[in-house]
């Protein structure tokens, strides 16, 4: 059981938008900066949004996060094949000391 | 390029001992803090432990606590993890990564990230 709390799984078609939430608490994302990770299939995760709502230099402005109170949102726009990957939100933990994943959300194009 | 290798992976009975490494290269490694996250099979990221540039501050997940020990050489540009009493559960792909941080004012400290992430290096723990 994560402590950051994401769907297990979302589709949607090619060209729509989709959005992943990302639940938490008051010692995770209700007081700390929330980051995103996408981990295509077989690679290692790289850093998709940081601080919340930053995009890395090289990401696609199709990406973009938001957060309010204790969730975080990530929304992906004009959907293509590439963006089939898993999904993960993280968080410092004040009360863990460490740092949280979400369980991770599996998108699928259909 | 800014990168980090990690090596040191295999299989390893119950019980026994490992000790990974990971290299850095491309940026100034005794500058920024650094990190293991791993991944077992078919499951979701878990982090593993964080070390503080000077090593000064050291963070282990509840899991490994114990068991686990990070460390880094500055001089050497490496970033390890010696992991005795290994079990079962520990097996999974063991990833190295970068801290990159930013001062906020709405968050009354430093924010936070990791990147890069290494290719990861596997451990099986398995009798």
């Amino acid at each position: 059981q994560s402590v950051l709390t994401q769907p297990p799984s979302v589709s949607e078609a090619p060209g729509q938008r989709v959005t992943i939430s990302c639940s938490g608490g008051s010692s995770n994302i209700g007081n700390n900066a929330v980051n995103w990770y996408q981990q295509l299939p077989g690679k290692a995760p790289k850093l998709l949004i940081y601080y919340d709502d930053l995009l890395p230099s090289g990401v696609s402005d199709r990406f973009s996060g938001s957060k309010s109170g204790t969730s975080a949102s990530l929304a992906i726009s004009g959907l293509q094949s590439e963006d089939e990957a898993d999904y993960y939100c993280a968080a410092w933990d004040d009360s863990l000391n460490g740092v949280v994943f979400g369980g991770g959300t599996k998108l699928t194009v259909l | 390029e800014v990168q980090v290798v990690e090596s040191g992976g295999g299989l390893v009975k119950p019980g026994g001992s490992l000790r990974l490494s990971c290299a850095a290269s491309g940026f100034t490694f005794s500058n920024y803090n650094m990190n293991w996250v791993r991944q077992a099979p078919g499951k979701g990221l878990e982090w593993v432990a964080s070390i503080t540039y000077r090593s000064s501050y050291i963070y282990y997940a509840d899991s490994v606590k114990g068991r686990f020990t990070i460390s880094r050489d500055n001089a050497k540009n490496s970033l390890y993890l010696q992991m005795n009493s290994l079990r079962v559960d520990d097996t999974g792909v063991y990833y190295c990564a970068r801290t990159s941080q930013s001062w906020s004012t709405g968050y009354s400290g430093y924010v936070e990230w990791f990147d890069p992430w290494g290719q990861g290096t596997l451990v099986t723990v398995s009798s």
